[in-house]
């Protein structure tokens, strides 16, 4: 089975800087999908980030960056400028591209991302 | 519909009654998904549809927890004899298809607690 490591329970970071959310995972798959969910405190789910395994670029979604790092199965989310609007639990997600959807996402179980004003 | 909604969004009930849990996917999505999360965890795979079929049932905690989508668009979660542990958000999800490219899109929650 899959696992999805988030290391730090919590992070916070002034306004305008940057930071960096780690995850890790375990799998013996080749082919998979990496995401990355906001959950403000609304409790909203929202995506904010995904990456296909068998890319090598790093996805980007305006000031929302990946690392992905295959080998070492790190996969760390770089918010840049931060706002804050920012503030939320963060959450790594696996997704196996075998089983047409039998295995659901695998979370990992968030950072609490604080930003400083 | 514009996304995903589930009713109620918050259920306070007694241990050993039963609860329904309602989801509206997507209008045009073939498969739902429900998760549970636990306070201070991340979501944790139950369950999921693909039209009306439900091809894995492996998830759910126990068999105290059925899911139905009779016709393929609204599903309901059902908890029988609650129990205290059983507290949590549950969560539904839906995708245009059960692809593991797609996209999961979340709906607001509902929030069980059980006394």
């Amino acid at each position: 089975a899959q696992t999805v490591t988030q290391s730090q329970p919590e992070m916070s970071v002034q306004e305008a800087e940057t930071v960096t959310l780690s995850c890790t995972y375990d799998t013996s798959e080749s082919d998979y999908y990496l995401f990355w969910y906001k959950q403000p405190p609304s409790r909203q789910m929202i995506l904010v980030i995904r990456q296909e395994a068998y890319k090598q670029q790093n996805a980007t979604e305006n000031r929302f960056s990946v690392n992905f790092q295959k080998a070492a199965k790190s996969f760390s989310l770089k918010i840049s400028d931060s706002q804050l609007g920012d503030a939320a639990m963060y959450f790594c997600a696996y997704r196996s591209s075998s089983g047409g959807g039998a295995d659901g996402l695998t979370f990992g179980k968030g950072t609490h991302l604080i930003i400083q004003p | 519909g514009a996304g995903v909604s589930q009713s109620p969004r918050y259920k306070v009930t007694k241990r050993g009654q039963d609860v329904t849990l309602r989801c509206d996917p997507i209008s045009s999505h073939a498969t739902l998904y429900w998760y549970q999360q636990a306070l201070g965890q991340g979501p944790e795979f139950l369950t999921y549809f693909n039209y009306e079929a439900q091809p894995d049932k492996s998830g759910l905690p126990s068999d105290r927890f059925s899911a139905e989508r009779p016709e393929g668009s609204i599903s309901t979660l059902t908890i029988q004899r609650t129990e205290q542990r059983d507290s949590a958000m549950y969560r539904c999800a839906s995708s245009p298809t059960a692809g593991a490219q797609e996209t999961q899109y979340f709906g607001p929650g509902t929030r069980l607690l059980v006394l």
